[in-house]
């Protein structure tokens, strides 16, 4: 079993919709990282979060460390918002993360 | 946060052949690693580059297929010996600066490789 599951695999929306992306983990961590890759496969860090929630414009997410769980939420979805959304936890507070499968997200005109 | 370089952006090897691929930084940064992402899968830590001193390497992998250089805090490379086709992946550096509950990390471009 993964350490850190996500779901759903694989989601697609039609523009305007709230989208909600989750992560659960089973170990023990000191922070939880949300990722964005593009089909080109760049890379772009969209969140580290420790505890509570944080927002950068149409996206929040928020972490239970209790329920060792993470969601990721886009409001008013956009097609330029399809990509791969991965989520990745840091085990030891050294940044060594062990990433989900990732989410692959189509948002559609 | 830091900006990353990554380059070659893709490359098609030979079999049995190596190529080296490197990230270079432009400011400072505590913490850099290497990553590989095979077709379909996510991401796999391979070692943290450290710098002065050999990398620290991940389980499955060895300091003689990916041997990694880190003369400074700005730069690093990775190198993917005796090439096969399993070792067609696309393979990425991050970088970051380590401080108390602040361990954002920047992500390289990625170097798409095919070995034939």
């Amino acid at each position: 079993k993964n350490e850190v599951e996500q779901s759903p695999q694989n989601l697609t929306a039609q523009e305007g919709e709230f989208i909600t992306i989750n992560c659960s983990y089973s170990v023990g961590i000191s922070a939880l990282h949300w990722l964005q890759q593009h089909p080109g496969g760049g890379i772009v860090s969209l969140f580290m979060l420790s505890s509570g929630k944080k927002k950068h414009g149409r996206l929040i997410a928020t972490i239970n460390i209790q329920e060792k769980h993470s969601s990721l939420h886009i409001t008013a979805s956009h097609p330029r918002d399809s990509a791969v959304y991965i989520c990745a936890v840091d085990k030891t507070s050294g940044s060594r993360l062990t990433f989900g499968e990732g989410t692959q997200l189509t948002v559609n005109p | 946060s830091a900006v990353i370089s990554q380059k070659p952006s893709r490359d098609i090897c030979q079999r049995g052949t190596s190529l080296t691929i490197q990230c270079q930084v432009d400011s400072q940064v505590t913490m850099m690693f290497w990553y590989r992402q095979q077709p379909g899968q996510s991401l796999t830590l391979i070692a943290t580059a450290n710098q002065g001193s050999e990398a620290t390497y991940e389980s499955g992998f060895v300091i003689d297929k990916f041997p990694i250089s880190r003369p400074n805090l700005t730069f690093s490379t990775l190198t993917v010996s005796n090439m096969s086709p399993e070792d067609s992946s696309i393979y990425l550096c991050s970088a970051g600066i380590q401080g108390t509950g602040a361990n954002v990390l920047t992500f390289g471009a990625g170097s798409r490789l095919t070995v034939l």
